[in-house]
């Protein structure tokens, strides 16, 4: 089955305590990307990658990291997790260039983070 | 960048009836315009979309329009069923060379009311 896989599903944390989400898809997309989703605010890009060791920043990357070493694997990092990063994530993969190419973007089920 | 704006933010419609949920965007360069349903508890999931050369698309239910002058497109939803229900979000993505980031709108919560 196609799917975007993340983890953890849910998470609390403390401040501080560097924390990685996994996100790992199996449909050979060379597109990944992160958004995170608060009440309010819709959708925003975190991140995104276009191909292994090529990412770059999307709207809101101040205090997350990201790396592709392996196509399959987009890992999003929170190197000092703050309360403002509290909220709902998501991953999301799509073949070749992603919404450039108009091709459909998948996402994973999301991880609730709650940094306290 | 890009800027979406969705409208409403929330929408309450009887079982049968039509729904219409309309989104603004700023980039004129902007020409892929996908519609996302996200139910409680799981990630968006594509239900249509449409390209720039493109005015309409319709799949069984669901509709999308475009209007690239005034840069506005629009999700119809007839004879709602209560499995309707959910978030909607619009985003909208520009073409060409390093265009790779998808802009979305702020969502609509649906509720179809049996």
């Amino acid at each position: 089955e196609a799917q975007v896989t993340q983890n953890p599903r849910y998470l609390i944390t403390v401040t501080g305590k560097k924390l990685t989400v996994t996100c790992s898809q199996n449909m050979n997309h060379e597109y990944m990307s992160w958004y995170r989703q608060d009440p309010g605010l819709g959708l925003r890009q975190i991140y995104y990658s276009m191909n292994v060791e090529v990412t770059d920043k999307g709207d809101v990357p101040e205090g997350y990291k990201v790396s592709r070493k392996e196509k399959r694997n987009f890992p999003l990092i929170l190197e000092s997790p703050s309360p403002n990063q509290t909220s709902l994530y998501f991953c999301a993969s799509s073949l070749g260039t992603g919404p450039a190419s108009g091709n459909t973007i998948y996402f994973g089920e999301g991880s609730w983070l709650t940094v306290v | 960048g890009e800027n979406v704006e969705q409208h409403p933010s929330t929408l309450s419609v009887q079982e049968g009836d039509s729904a219409v949920i309309k989104c603004t965007y700023s980039d004129s360069a902007s020409n892929y315009f996908p519609w996302y349903k996200q139910e409680l508890g799981k990630g968006p999931q594509l239900i249509i979309d449409i390209r720039s050369n493109v005015g309409e698309k319709k799949d069984q239910r669901i509709a999308v329009t475009l209007n690239k002058t005034a840069k506005h497109f629009s999700l119809h939803i007839t004879e709602t069923q209560p499995e309707d229900s959910a978030v909607y979000f619009c985003a909208a993505s520009p073409s060409g060379a390093g265009s790779y980031q998808l802009t979305f709108g702020k969502g609509t919560k649906l509720s179809v009311i049996p």
